[in-house]
């Protein structure tokens, strides 16, 4: 069964830094990208980056909102994706969801998703 | 960034009713477009991927359809656990973008 389970969320006051991880297991972690997600309270979902697969060059790609301070990594041998948050902002509050990504000639596609980790950034 | 916009944002139907959402593009995806439910207070679940695929183990009550600007997703009879909130998302540039939601509601 294919499982992802997120950790690392919690309250932090603005402009620190937090690092949530990904834990993959049933599946071959290194065949896969893996990408993030969050949902503000309330609102609707929003990207927020991915990483491609090492045979796809292991290269990530990201939102403007987050873009310059996440930055998304894998380790393959682990099965773990990080999601590194600095200069957090309290918009950047919501759960925060990873997702496996796959490749099928069709584009790059979700087809998992963790149970979500919430972030709260507030003084 | 391509805009992705649902509609109706909420609908209220009978268990038994066929049901159809629509996602319109800003500009033309081809087919690079997902859907995904979400319950309240969980984590989504991909439905259907390249605007047709449905993803493994989803029932076939389910359905998309569409190319270009234009897609539909369709339960065909609805029942009690379908009742969620439905998105729609494009993949075919960066930033993946979705649409904003729509609520399907027990009448």
């Amino acid at each position: 069964e294919v499982q992802l389970v997120e950790s690392g969320g919690g309250l932090v006051q603005p402009g620190r830094s937090l690092r949530l991880s990904c834990i993959a297991s049933g599946f071959t972690f290194g065949d896969y990208g893996m990408s993030w997600f969050r949902q503000a309270p309330g609102k609707g979902l929003e990207w927020v980056g991915f990483i491609r697969s090492k045979a796809y060059g292991g290269t990530t790609e990201y939102a403007a909102s987050v873009k310059g301070r996440f930055t998304i990594s894998r380790d393959d041998s682990k099965s773990i994706a990080y999601l590194q948050m600095n200069s957090l902002k309290t918009e950047d509050t919501a759960v925060y969801y990873c997702t496996r990504v796959g490749w099928g000639g069709v584009g790059w596609f979700t087809d998992c998703w963790g149970q979500g980790t919430l972030v709260t950034v507030s003084s | 960034d391509i805009q992705m916009t649902q509609s109706p944002s909420s609908l209220s139907a009978f268990v038994g009713d066929r049901v159809t959402i629509t996602c319109r593009a800003s500009q033309g995806i081809s087919n690079y477009l997902a859907w995904f439910q979400q319950k309240p207070g969980k984590a989504p679940k991909s439905l259907i991927y390249a605007a047709s695929s449905l993803q493994s183990g989803v029932p076939s009550k389910f359905s998309g359809s569409g190319s270009g600007t234009d897609f539909t997703l369709t339960i065909s009879s609805l029942q009690p656990e379908d009742f969620a909130t439905y998105y729609c998302q494009q993949y075919n540039s960066y930033p993946w973008t979705f649409g904003q939601g729509t609520k399907v509601e027990i009448k």
